[in-house]
């Protein structure tokens, strides 16, 4: 069983469209991240939200932690094709374990 | 800062053979891990270090996969005898404390046939 489902799994769109992709869980997180992952690297650190409820900006990301801290969500406003990548969220578990990843979202935005 | 190194990039080996993987982390970095990402799939992790003691190993199969950490710093990760299933990228990541942000390198891309 999938711990953190992330949705949708593949996303194709055109350059200056919004998306939005989901991570979601049953478990109750201490914190989690996203990552992007480009082909050929290694994942790459986005954010950190630790608070239910919390929301952080970067840039023209906005990244949503769940009030029960057990989902989050990614809004891209005005997507351009240098946000294409695999798009990874990771739960901190806590005490009860390391970080869970997700299978991602693999999102590829056309000029 | 220099980010974290691995070497090999790339490894075709046949099934049975042995392979090893070289990562050296962040200075300063106290925590290094080993992930497998399958295609398709995200990290998983297969063991953690804090400093130079195993932190956790619970998902490394241990009858094939080895790591060391020498003196706290450089890691490799072994692979004897590596089978079709091992085919995937080895990422190794580092933290400066556990539940830190993770650094990951560019991973070394396995192929086993």
């Amino acid at each position: 069983t999938q711990l953190l489902e992330q949705s949708p799994q593949f996303l194709s769109i055109q350059e200056g469209e919004n998306l939005t992709v989901y991570c979601n869980s049953s478990s109750v997180f201490s914190s989690l991240q996203w990552y992007r992952q480009e082909p050929g690297e290694g994942p790459v650190l986005l954010v950190t939200v630790v608070t239910g409820g919390e929301v952080k900006k970067l840039k023209r990301l906005t990244f949503q932690f769940g009030d029960a801290r057990k989902d989050s969500s990614l809004h891209i406003t005005a997507a351009q094709t240098g946000d294409t990548g695999l798009y990874l969220c990771a739960g901190d578990r806590g005490s009860q374990g390391n970080l869970i990843f997700g299978k991602g979202t693999k999102l590829s935005v056309k000029p | 800062e220099a980010g974290v190194a691995q070497s090999p990039r790339y490894k075709i080996i046949e099934k049975r053979q042995s392979v090893a993987f070289w990562c050296n982390p962040i200075s300063g970095h106290a925590t290094l891990y080993w992930y497998q990402q399958i295609l398709g799939q995200g990290p998983k992790l297969l063991i953690q270090f804090q400093n130079n003691g195993v932190v956790d190993d619970s998902q490394l199969p241990k009858d094939r996969f080895s790591a060391e950490r020498l003196k706290g710093v450089d890691s490799t990760l072994k692979i004897q005898p590596a089978k079709l299933e091992d085919s995937a990228v080895y990422l190794c990541a580092s933290s400066l404390f556990s539940r830190g942000a993770l650094h990951f390198g560019n991973g070394t891309r396995l192929t086993v046939t």
